[in-house]
């Protein structure tokens, strides 16, 4: 059981936009900022989105963060099938001192 | 160019004690704010955060773990030792390391490939 909530899975079209979201608590997501990562299949897992909404360099525009309150979203837009992978959300919990991912979502493009 | 690698054993049997190695390059675990973290993932199953080290030597550990772990810096500040006792067929999975950098909140930046250990007699 994760501590952070994401859908399981979620699909859309190629071209189209989709979002992922991440549910927490105030302890982690409500205090905190929230990083996303992708894990295309067999691979490790790669930073997308740090700090709510921030893109390390090399990472396309069409990845996109935001936070309210408790949650988080990830945004992904202009979908190609390159895009089909597990994505998870996470932050250090400051108030259990540990690290929190969500339990993952996948992503199909139909 | 920062790299991490980690190494270990591909097979250990219930019981025993598993000790896996993150060599890393491109930083060093004696400059101020460098953390490095262990995460592992069974087959199939999300991520687990397991254990966190700090170049001043500050240690996290997952709260549901933490009896069982052990993270280490080696004196070269370019390895990190994680070990784990009484291993299990439940903690078969693949083991990254990963390094924590910090913007205005912690975010994992740069993850090793993975190693992946099979616990079964």
């Amino acid at each position: 059981q994760s501590v952070l909530t994401q859908p399981p899975s979620v699909s859309a079209a190629p071209g189209q936009k989709v979002t992922i979201s991440c549910s927490g608590s105030s302890s982690n997501i409500g205090n905190n900022y929230v990083s996303w990562y992708q894990q295309l299949p067999g691979t490790a897992p790669k930073l997308l989105i740090y700090d709510n909404n921030k893109r390390p360099s090399g990472i396309p525009d069409g990845f996109s963060g935001s936070k309210s309150g408790t949650s988080a979203t990830l945004g992904i837009t202009g979908l190609q099938t390159g895009d089909e992978a597990d994505y998870y959300c996470g932050t250090w919990d400051s108030s259990l001192s540990v690290w929190v991912f969500g339990g993952g979502t996948k992503l199909t493009v139909l | 160019q920062v790299t991490l690698k980690e190494s270990g054993p591909a097979l250990v049997k219930p019981t025993q004690t598993l000790t896996l190695t993150c060599t890393f390059s491109g930083f060093s675990l004696s400059t101020s704010a460098m953390r490095v973290s262990w995460i592992r993932q069974p087959p199939g199953k999300a991520l687990e955060w397991l254990a966190r080290i700090d170049w001043d030597d500050d240690k996290f550990y997952s709260t549901s773990l933490k009896t069982r772990l052990t993270i280490s810096k080696d004196t070269s500040n370019t390895q990190v030792v994680l070990t784990m006792t009484n291993m299990d067929p439940v903690d078969t999975a693949t083991y990254y390391c990963a390094r924590l950098n910090y913007g205005l909140w912690y975010y994992f930046d740069y993850w090793g490939q993975g190693t992946l250990v099979t616990v079964s007699s």
